[in-house]
């Protein structure tokens, strides 16, 4: 089983829609969850952070975390286009701020117009 | 967030040769981490790059492999040693205390 685990997709859903990205990981004792966007050629970069239970909102973008489901999710409302990428969840285990992170091999979402 | 300047940004490289990676970021930081993702994959750990100390190297990743240097707060090297195909990836450093924010990666590959 490995530490992090996404489909890996692709996700296709129309402009405007939501979409649901999903990530569930193995080790109970990780802290810090987040999510990534990685466009083709380019490196990773963060859009999300998520610590606590719930859901976390940022703009388009609500992060929710299920720490007795081992379960996070990132919905992204009024898809565009523009959001077509790779994302990637990631986990930090330790309970220190180390920023060492284990990360799913990611979802490919498209979204067309 | 740190700004994380890579070099280079791309290499071909023969077989059996070294390439060697620089990361500077234009603060201070503790750690700085080394990442490796092969084509189509995603991202994984070789190792943590503390300054004074020698670096800490996942499972898998072995320092004659992957030599790294930290000479002080806002600089580490990569090297790639003795490059064969599978080497070629994307090599990426980050900074942060518990996120991790990217430089933009070098894409290395190796004939």
């Amino acid at each position: 089983q490995k530490e992090v685990e996404q489909n890996s997709g692709p996700l296709s859903v129309p402009e405007g829609a939501i979409a649901s990205l999903n990530c569930t990981y193995s080790d109970r004792v990780s802290q810090s969850f987040f999510w990534y966007r990685q466009y083709s050629g380019k490196s990773p970069e963060l859009i999300m952070s998520i610590y606590s239970n719930g859901d976390k909102e940022d703009g388009r973008f609500t992060a929710q975390l299920n720490k007795a489901s081992q379960y996070v999710s990132l919905l992204i409302r009024d898809s565009q286009p523009s959001d077509s990428a790779t994302y990637l969840c990631a986990v930090n285990r330790r309970s220190g701020n180390t920023g060492k992170l284990i990360f799913g091999q990611g979802t490919t979402l498209q979204v067309k117009p | 967030s740190a700004v994380i300047s890579q070099k280079p940004s791309r290499d071909i490289c023969q077989r059996g040769t070294s390439l060697t990676i620089q990361c500077q970021v234009d603060s201070q930081v503790t750690m700085m981490f080394w990442y490796r993702q092969q084509p189509g994959q995603s991202l994984t750990l070789i190792a943590t790059a503390n300054q004074g100390s020698e670096a800490t190297y996942e499972s898998g990743f072995v320092i004659d492999k992957f030599p790294i240097s930290r000479p002080n707060l806002t600089f580490s090297t990569l090297t790639v040693s003795n490059m064969s195909p599978e080497d070629s990836s994307i090599y990426l450093c980050s900074v942060g205390q518990s996120e991790a924010f990217f430089g933009q990666g070098t894409r290395l590959t190796v004939v």
